[in-house]
Order: structure tokens, then sequence, then C-alpha cells
């Protein structure tokens, strides 16, 4: 369950859709998260998705979890120049009662005005 | 109030001193983790308190100490570090262990001479 892969870079103009992808490899995960980090600064958790759900949507997010490929995605509608930043997906792991987050290596997101 | 508030945001110090990081929550969260998270890499996971109780440490060389004085508060001493130890320190918290969210704090950034 500790291997979360990104890929490093994405850019897209602004108003344009963004799509951020990540596949995972453990089946047993439980949820699968997005978070978001702008430079300097913590995480700041943007949605999530329970594994037995397909899809998630709020706002201009949607989460879609492709559970058979272990691939998760989120899609961002109408990206704005704040929406530059780092996006980690992250696993939940159940291990001795405790929460235990697995994050994959990150995206950098670059809109483009 | 869903914040998780780090103190302090920035901290130099030299391989002699003594120094302490302090993460504070006031949602009634009953699990507080400390992660750390070198540049351009994601977060990784230090330890696990759940109910003021010690319940996961991921190896970490004894030079870093956790406490959890009461269910609001969690402490990071710090002793003898190495400058690779230079890092973000990021705290977050959950309402119980196994809870779905967790939440982060801006994270102390921490230079080592």
């Amino acid at each position: 369950g500790e291997d979360v892969e990104q890929s490093l870079f994405l850019s897209v103009r602004e108003g344009d859709s963004s799509v951020i992808n990540c596949t995972y490899t453990d089946s047993s995960s439980t949820y699968l998260y997005w978070y978001k980090q702008e430079p300097g600064a913590g995480l700041q958790l943007l949605t999530y998705i329970f594994s037995n759900m397909d899809m998630k949507q709020d706002q201009r997010l949607t989460v879609l979890l492709n559970k058979k490929d272990k691939h998760l995605s989120l899609r961002i509608a109408d990206t704005q120049t704040g929406d530059s930043a780092i996006y980690f997906c992250a696993e939940s792991m159940h291990e001795t009662g405790a929460n235990n987050l697995f994050f994959g290596t990150g995206t950098r997101l670059t809109v483009i005005p | 109030d869903t914040e998780v508030t780090q103190t302090p945001e920035h901290l130099v110090m030299g391989m002699t001193n003594k120094k302490s990081l302090k993460c504070e929550q006031h949602m009634g969260h009953r699990a507080m983790y400390w992660y750390k998270q070198k540049a351009k890499k994601p977060p990784e996971l230090m330890f696990v308190y759940s109910y003021e109780k010690l319940s996961i440490n991921e190896s970490v060389p004894s030079r870093f100490s956790p406490e959890c004085p009461n269910s609001s508060l969690l402490n990071l001493h710090l002793h003898a570090l190495q400058p690779e130890d230079s890092a973000l320190y990021l705290c977050a918290s959950s309402l119980r262990v196994g809870g779905e969210k967790l939440f982060f704090g801006s994270g102390t950034q921490l230079s080592v001479l």
C-alpha cells in the first residue's frame, strides 16, 4: 500500500479543465484523498472518496475511482490561477487501529493566464 | 473551528540545541499525527497518537521525541538534530483512529545548521 504514483507536472490554460491522475497498488485501501499544497504551506484536504464509490462531485471538483485498475483522478473544471499548487493523492490504510496515509509523489499544476 | 495550529512557523537551530514544535486543535479530535516533508517530496508519517497514547512510531530516531500532554496538544521535542533533518514538519488530526478526514496544520519549516 505504499506505492502511489502521479505524474510530476501539469500545465493548463485558465478556464480549461485540469485532470490529475493517480495510480495506487493496494486494493484494500478504504479511503482515497486529494490534498492541495501551496508553496510553503500545509496540506488542504480538497475531497475524498470511499473505496466503494465510483464518483464524487463537489462544485468544480470531480473525483473518479476505477477500483479495478486502481486509478484515481481529480478533474478541476474552469481552472483558475489560484488553483496553481501541488496536488497529492493519498490512500488510507488502517494499521493497528490507526489511520495512516500514503501519499503520492505530487503533481505540480501550473495554470497559465 | 476546523484548524490545526502549529508554532513556530519557522525554526532555525544548531545541532546542539534543544527545541520543541507545538501543535494544537480544538475540534475534539482524538488522533494526532506528525509528518515530515522534505522539499519536493510527499509527507511521510512519523508518529500517531490515539487518545493521548503513542500508537505508531515509524522507526523515527530518538532525537525526535513526541509528547501528547492532553487531547488538544501535541509536541515534538528536538535534540541533537542533523542537517538532514531540515524539513517541513506537519501536524495533523482526525476525529478518531480510522477517521476518514485528516486535517493538517500549515507546518513548521525547520532548518538545522
